[in-house]
């Protein structure tokens, strides 16, 4: 089973709105963290967000926020405000104690000018 | 603070042939990460190490992937033979220790094309 799914493999959005990319996760730990991160076409991962799945308050980082509902699994990524920038995969990563990273599928997204 | 470095950024080799990548992690991080990217896919984890012990490399496919971490600190990973199968991004991670709410900081990857 896949412990990290991500349904959109590709998202379009217009600069300066807001986008949710999902991802949704299997896991019957209580304690676990939840991860994002931007890969651009350089290649390189970028880490963006951090949520522990302690953390009552949703995590944010600037124009990135995470809606992070723990009984149904999910920790979708929020930008606003779009930038020409944000175009790249975005990956949805989780890490359970005494496991190492899983990393989902991604989704590419795409800012339209 | 420098980031993650890795050398060389790309390398095409014909089948059969052996291939050596380098990774520096960065500076007082214990604990050093190699993921193997294909792709269209996400990073599967290859290799991890902890210091220059290694945590888990169940998924590193041990007849012909082999990687070390002398020092604890820089770390190689070697493919000989390899097959076609093989190209894809080999990313390098690091994080300050192994818990799990430690980000990974990844460096740039090296990108390897097998013929």
């Amino acid at each position: 089973a896949q412990k990290i799914t991500q349904t959109q493999p590709g998202m379009f959005v217009q600069e300066k709105e807001a986008v949710t990319l999902d991802c949704t996760y299997d896991t019957s730990d209580q304690s676990y963290g939840l991860f994002w991160y931007k890969q651009p076409s350089s290649g390189e991962m970028i880490f963006l967000i951090y949520q522990g799945s302690y953390d009552e308050q949703n995590a944010t980082e600037g124009r990135y926020s995470l809606n992070f509902q723990k009984a149904r699994k999910s920790a979708n990524l929020v930008i606003s405000a779009s930038q020409l920038g944000d175009s790249a995969m975005y990956f949805c990563a989780m890490r359970e104690a005494g496991q190492n990273f899983v990393f989902g599928p991604g989704t590419r997204l795409s800012v339209l000018p | 603070e420098a980031g993650v470095a890795q050398s060389p950024r790309y390398k095409i080799i014909e089948k059969r042939q052996s291939v050596a990548f380098w990774c520096n992690p960065i500076s007082g991080h214990a604990t050093l990460y190699w993921y193997q990217q294909i792709l269209g896919q996400g990073p599967k984890l290859l290799i991890q190490f902890q210091n220059n012990g290694v945590v888990d490399d169940s998924q590193l496919p041990k007849d012909r992937f082999s990687a070390e971490r002398l020092k604890g600190v820089d770390s190689t990973l070697k493919i000989q033979p390899a097959k076609l199968e093989d190209s894809a991004v080999y990313l390098c991670a690091s994080s300050l220790r192994d818990s799990i709410q430690e980000t990974q900081y990844f460096g740039p990857g090296t990108r390897l094309l097998v013929l």
